[in-house]
């Protein structure tokens, strides 16, 4: 398969910080790449949705101007948490679509946040 | 009602044993159907697409009932290495965004 690759694994930080996440897909060209986030036995929740070179679609309840999305090119997006807050402590995966392998989606390990 | 939902369980099972997990759906429309397991603290890897007419992959076994609108994870002969929590994911006609359900814990004991 694919491989997507996040940078970083792990990061705490603390209240008001803003943290970058980079989602990579590192052997193939993804026209589309998708947030999630998932809390403590809860499910995938998608954040929104990035396209290369447009403005992504924020699901509704995510804040645009708090989860700020970049894909700028077509092998990186990247994730910025602004002023972070504990309650955004989560694990944060993204996913990268690839057109050339059917469209099958391929995910990144995920990064978990802590925010003290 | 959720779009996609799944007994979270968890599933406690000895070594060799058959298990079953269901998933339901509330559209109508999906179209494509799949199952991926996650591990704790890891992203979620798909483990096998659902076909209409079934499909086997060694001792998993998925299923699709489109009347009732669900889907089954058969596993067969269990592993200590099957723990995991187990997603289903749906995909609506037209659409190339998936709804994943909460996911199944399985424990798979010696």
């Amino acid at each position: 398969g694919a491989v997507v690759s996040q940078h970083p694994s792990r990061v705490i930080c603390k209240s008001g910080t803003s943290v970058k996440i980079e989602c990579r897909s590192l052997d193939f060209q993804a026209t589309t790449m998708f947030w999630y986030r998932q809390f403590p036995k809860q499910s995938l929740m998608l954040m929104a949705t990035s396209n290369e070179g447009s403005k992504a679609t924020y699901e509704q309840g995510v804040e645009k101007d708090k989860f700020l999305i970049n894909h700028a090119s077509l092998t990186l997006s990247t994730l910025t948490v602004t002023s972070a807050h504990p309650e955004d402590s989560s694990f944060y995966i993204c996913s990268a679509r690839a057109l050339d392998r059917g469209g099958e989606q391929f995910f990144g390990p995920g990064t978990r946040l802590t925010v003290l | 009602r959720k779009e996609v939902e799944q007994d979270p369980g968890p599933f406690n099972v000895p070594e060799g044993a058959t298990v079953a997990f269901n998933c339901t759906y509330s559209n109508s429309a999906s179209q494509s159907f799949f199952w991926y397991r996650q591990d704790c603290r890891k992203e979620p890897k798909l483990l096998m697409s659902v076909y209409s007419s079934g499909n086997e992959d060694g001792r998993f076994t998925a299923q699709l009932n489109r009347a009732s609108q669900y889907i089954s994870l058969l596993i067969r002969d269990s592993k200590l290495s099957d723990s995991a929590t187990y997603l289903c994911v749906v995909k609506s006609g037209g659409s190339y965004i998936p709804t994943f359900g909460r996911g199944t814990s399985l424990i798979v004991h010696p």
